[in-house]
């Protein structure tokens, strides 16, 4: 069974400061997700990695891929208020193209402070 | 206009009503996903459609039924709503058509009080 863990599950920063907010699954998955929600929205998509060793970068976030590890990260540099939100990582197993249930973590609500 | 709209937005129902949540979407995609949010729990998959005829149970279906009315529309149905089935509600669609990537894009979301 997939299972999905996010942590930090909260994370206050302040302005500028450098973070990286960790997804580990545990079983092998072929896609990893991530996704960002803003209070009382839905959910945008932010990237999505499809191979081990896979970076995608938007902005002032990075996102990789560790298959091996089965670890993606987020990694947010100089933080700007704006970034703050709850963002969700969600990984899926696909089987010759017939299943794709994505399994999300937990989120990890972000709070950037000047 | 929104590629994926659900409707209500918003409704409060009474324990023991029949409930309905309708999805539709413009992207022409083949594949339709239903989630419940709860706080500090994340989305759970309710059930999925990767087409017309294809309706499977997600990781919490009990309560729960759905209908593929075509491929642009997927409704929920709650037949005897009870009280801890008061979330907020996604639906999300995907395309995993050559050369695309199944990401799921998702709707704005209807929020469901029972009392």
């Amino acid at each position: 069974e997939l299972k999905v863990e996010q942590n930090p599950l909260f994370l206050s920063m302040q302005e500028g400061k450098n973070y990286t907010i960790y997804c580990n699954y545990s079983t092998t998955s072929d896609r990893l997700y991530w996704y960002r929600q803003d209070p009382g929205k839905s959910l945008e998509s932010l990237f999505v990695l499809l191979s081990n060793g896979a970076v995608k970068q938007e902005g002032r976030l990075m996102a990789s891929l560790d298959t091996k590890a089965r670890l993606s990260t987020l990694h947010i540099t100089a933080a700007v208020h704006d970034l703050s939100a709850t963002y969700f990582c969600a990984a899926t197993r696909i089987y010759g193209g017939s299943q794709g249930n994505l399994i999300f973590g937990k989120g990890t609500k972000l709070s950037v402070k000047p | 206009d929104a590629d994926v709209t659900q409707t209500p937005r918003n409704r409060i129902t009474k324990t023991g009503k029949r409930i309905m949540l309708e999805c539709s979407q413009t992207k022409g995609h083949d594949r339709m996903y239903w989630y419940r949010q709860d706080p500090g729990l994340g989305l759970r998959l309710i059930y999925y459609s990767f087409d017309v005829k294809d309706i499977n149970k997600g990781e919490i279906s009990d309560g729960y039924s759905v209908s593929r009315q075509a491929q642009a529309k997927f409704s929920l149905s709650l037949e005897s709503a009870i009280p801890n089935q008061t979330a907020l509600y996604f639906c999300a669609t995907s395309d995993l058509g050559q050369g695309q990537s199944d990401t799921q894009y998702f709707g704005p979301g209807t929020r469901l009080t029972v009392l």
